[in-house]
């Protein structure tokens, strides 16, 4: 049983167009949650984060959303990049500050 | 260095073999995390040290696996009698408290360990 999931392995998006990842969770007890970036052979980077009691987030090209009703969160990015193209991992955090992690969606901008 | 620095970056080992993973985390970070990425999954959560203890280890998968930090610093991941099964990139992770204020945690490059 997943608490974070992301339904989406994969999103293809043209450069200059918004990117929309979405992730679900089922415990509603999650603090923080965070989006996490990974290029091939290295490891995951961090983009952005949200505690869970505010509804939005933004940094530059990047905006986290949350929906606390519907456990729900999504990242925007406009406009993409050809240099966004990676894996990207929402997370949230657990009560000894451990990160659990969905599988993740796959990101390519087309130039 | 800067960064949380893992290695080796890649080991090769035959089934039934003993493997050491090494992490050295970011100079003053307490909190120390080690993951296990399988192929097409998301960081899956094993062990979590706040200085020398193991805080949180409920996510060792089986008693194959044991992870030490004696001086809060850098830390071991040890895999006895490995299995093809075990065969995954380890990640390491470094915080400087654990409730840090954005919940944030710095990953390093990762150990890939393939079990033949």
């Amino acid at each position: 049983d997943q608490q974070v999931k992301q339904n989406s392995p994969s999103l293809s998006v043209q450069e200059g167009r918004i990117s929309i990842l979405n992730c679900d969770y089922t415990n509603s007890m999650f603090d923080y949650f965070l989006w996490y970036k990974k290029y091939p052979a290295e490891g995951p980077t961090f983009l952005i984060s949200i505690s869970s009691i505010k509804d939005k987030n933004e940094d530059g090209r990047f905006t986290v959303f949350l929906n606390k009703s519907a456990k729900h969160l999504s990242l925007h990015i406009v406009p993409s990049q050809p240099g966004d193209s990676a894996v990207y991992f929402c997370a949230a955090r657990g009560s000894q500050g451990n990160l659990i992690f969905g599988k993740g969606t796959k990101l390519s901008v087309k130039p | 260095g800067a960064g949380v620095s893992q290695t080796p970056s890649n080991k090769v080992t035959e089934k039934g073999k003993y493997v050491e993973l090494r992490c050295d985390p970011i100079s003053g970070h307490t909190a120390l995390y080690w993951y296990r990425q399988s192929l097409g999954q998301g960081p899956e959560f094993l062990i979590y040290f706040q200085g020398t203890g193991a805080a949180d280890d409920s996510g060792l998968p089986n008693d194959r696996f044991f992870a030490v930090r004696p001086e809060g610093s850098v830390s071991t991941l040890k895999i006895q009698r490995t299995e093809r099964g075990d065969s995954a990139v380890y990640l390491c992770a470094s915080s400087l408290t654990p409730s840090g204020a954005t919940g944030e945690l710095f990953f390093g490059e990762g150990s890939r360990l393939t079990v033949l």
